[in-house]
């Protein structure tokens, strides 16, 4: 079972959908959680961030953790085409001065005007 | 300005060859990474440095070498190519201390081994 499982899709939708993105991870030693953000031949940038378990709301964006349930969402509200990318969730252990990320394989989400 | 920046953006070489893509930050941040982006978009870590010093070595071929000559630049050289080689490879640097350990990658050097 790899450490993190992340649904591939592709996720097509309409413009103005809800989008919902989901990982499951099984090291319960994690305990940073976040979401990036990947357009087409670009760097993954960093959307979310959540510390352990609870939720996190950024404008468009809710990120949910469920540590009980090893599982995370990533919510878009009112979606654009321009929220059109691969979305990879990434968690890390606490401490430590890097940041060794573990990261799920990326959704790809279309958003269709 | 470019934050974090990588060069070249495209390799395209032979089986057996040896190449290099160096990578730079402005970010005055003090740990450095390659990750590795498969065609199956699957990003994993290969290299970290702190301050120059080798901090994650995960399981690599040593075919691979990294070097930090200072602590805004880590470059990656890869001896023998093969064609499992070919992904794209992004540098990432981050702040130090705690915090939302966020990354900050480059745009990424597309490798093609044929």
């Amino acid at each position: 079972q790899k450490e993190v499982e992340q649904d591939p899709g592709p996720l097509s939708v309409p413009e103005g959908a809800i989008v919902s993105l989901n990982c499951t991870y099984s090291n319960s030693a994690f305990q940073y959680f976040m979401w990036y953000r990947q357009y087409s031949r670009k760097g993954p940038e960093l959307l979310m961030y959540t510390y352990s378990s609870g939720n996190k709301e950024d404008g468009r964006f809710t990120a949910q953790v469920d540590k009980s349930s090893k599982y995370i969402s990533l919510f878009i509200r009112d979606s654009q085409p321009s929220d059109s990318a691969t979305y990879l969730c990434a968690m890390r252990y606490s401490g430590g001065s890097n940041y060794k990320l573990t990261f799920g394989k990326g959704t790809l989400l279309t958003v269709n005007p | 300005d470019t934050a974090v920046s990588q060069t070249p953006k495209y390799l395209v070489t032979q089986m057996g060859n040896d190449k290099s893509i160096k990578c730079e930050q402005n970010l005055g941040h003090d740990t450095m990474y390659w990750y590795k982006q498969d065609s199956k978009k699957f990003l994993k870590i290969m290299f970290s440095y702190n301050n120059k010093e080798l901090i994650i070595n995960e399981t690599v071929p040593n075919r691979f070498s990294p070097k930090s000559p200072d602590k805004a630049h880590l470059n990656l050289h890869i001896n023998s190519l093969e064609l499992g080689d070919s992904a794209v490879y992004f540098c990432a640097s981050s702040p130090p201390g705690g915090g939302s350990g966020e990354l900050f990658f480059g745009e990424g050097s597309r490798l093609t081994v044929l």
